[in-house]
C-alpha cells in the first residue's frame, strides 16, 4: 500500500515551453501533497504544499506564477512549469500525506514519495 | 529553529560490515522521526518511522533505528550491509502535534559499499 506515482519519469523540452507533471496517490486519498525540487547531491527543497480543493501554499522564493500547482482531486496533484528555462532543469519529486483516522489503529500521518521526474530544458 | 543534522556526508563500509548512520535533531517538542532511502534517479522510499512506544523500531530491508530522547538522536543501523544498500539516506523530523506537519529533512548521507 501507500504508493505514489509520477508521470512522466523524465521529460526534455525546449526553452519557453510548459511542462506538466502529474502526481497520483494510487491506493489512498491524499488531502495534502507536496512538491519538492532536488539538485544533484543535495537534499530535497520543498517548493509548495498542495491542498485538495484550495490554493497551494508556496515556500518563500518559489515563483507561484512559474510553478502552477493544481490539486483537483484527492488522488491527483499536478505541477506545471510554465515557460521553462534551462535553470529549471532539475529532479522534481512529489509526495502525498497519508493520514488515516487520527487516534485510530490505522493512523499513520506519513509522507510517501513518488519516483521523481527528471526535467531537462534545452 | 527546528533543524535536522546528518553529520556524515559520506559513509564507506565493506559489504557484510555493520552500519550506523547518524541523525540528530533540534526540536522544541516531541517529534515524529523518519528515515528514507533514495537510490540514484529515484524517489524516496520510507525505511521506518517512530511515532511513539518502543524506541527501537524495525524497518524494511533489515534496517532498524533507535530513538534516544536524551541525545536527540535517531540513528539508523543495519548489522550486515549488502551492496544493494548503496544509496542516499535521509533523516526527517516533524512535530508530533501542533504547528507544521511538514517534515524537515537532513542533508542526506551517501552510503558507499565496497565489495
Amino acid at each position: 500500500g501507500a504508493v505514489v506515482s509520477q508521470h512522466p519519469s523524465w521529460v526534455i523540452c525546449k526553452s519557453g515551453t510548459s511542462v506538466k507533471i502529474e502526481c497520483r496517490s494510487l491506493d489512498f486519498q491524499a488531502t495534502t501533497m507536496f512538491w519538492y525540487r532536488q539538485f544533484p547531491k543535495q537534499s530535497l527543497m520543498l517548493m509548495a504544499t498542495s491542498n485538495e480543493g484550495s490554493k497551494a501554499t508556496y515556500e518563500q522564493g518559489v515563483e507561484k506564477d512559474k510553478f502552477l500547482i493544481n490539486h483537483a482531486s484527492l488522488t491527483l496533484s499536478t505541477l506545471t512549469v510554465t515557460s521553462a528555462h534551462p535553470e529549471d532543469s532539475s529532479f522534481y519529486i512529489c509526495s502525498a500525506r497519508e493520514q488515516g483516522l487520527a487516534g485510530g489503529p490505522l493512523y499513520t500521518d506519513t509522507q510517501y514519495f513518488g519516483p521523481g521526474t527528471r526535467l531537462t530544458v534545452l | 529553529a527546528q533543524s535536522v543534522t546528518q553529520p556524515d556526508i559520506h559513509i564507506t563500509v565493506s559489504e557484510g560490515a555493520s552500519l550506523e548512520l547518524r541523525c540528530n535533531y533540534s526540536y522544541g517538542a516531541t517529534p515524529y522521526l523518519f528515515w528514507y532511502v533514495q537510490s540514484p534517479g529515484q524517489g524516496l522510499q520510507l525505511l521506518l518511522k517512530y511515532f511513539s512506544g518502543d524506541t527501537l523500531v524495525q524497518g524494511i530491508k533489515g534496517f532498524e533505528a533507535e530513538f534516544k530522547r536524551s541525545q536527540s538522536s535517531f540513528n539508523l543501523r543495519k548489522p550486515s550491509v549488502h551492496w544493494s544498500d548503496a544509496a542516499e539516506y535521509f533523516c526527517a523530523v516533524r512535530l508530533a502535534s501542533g504547528g507544521s506537519y511538514i517534515p524537515t529533512f537532513g542533508r542526506g548521507t551517501s552510503l558507499i559499499v565496497h565489495p
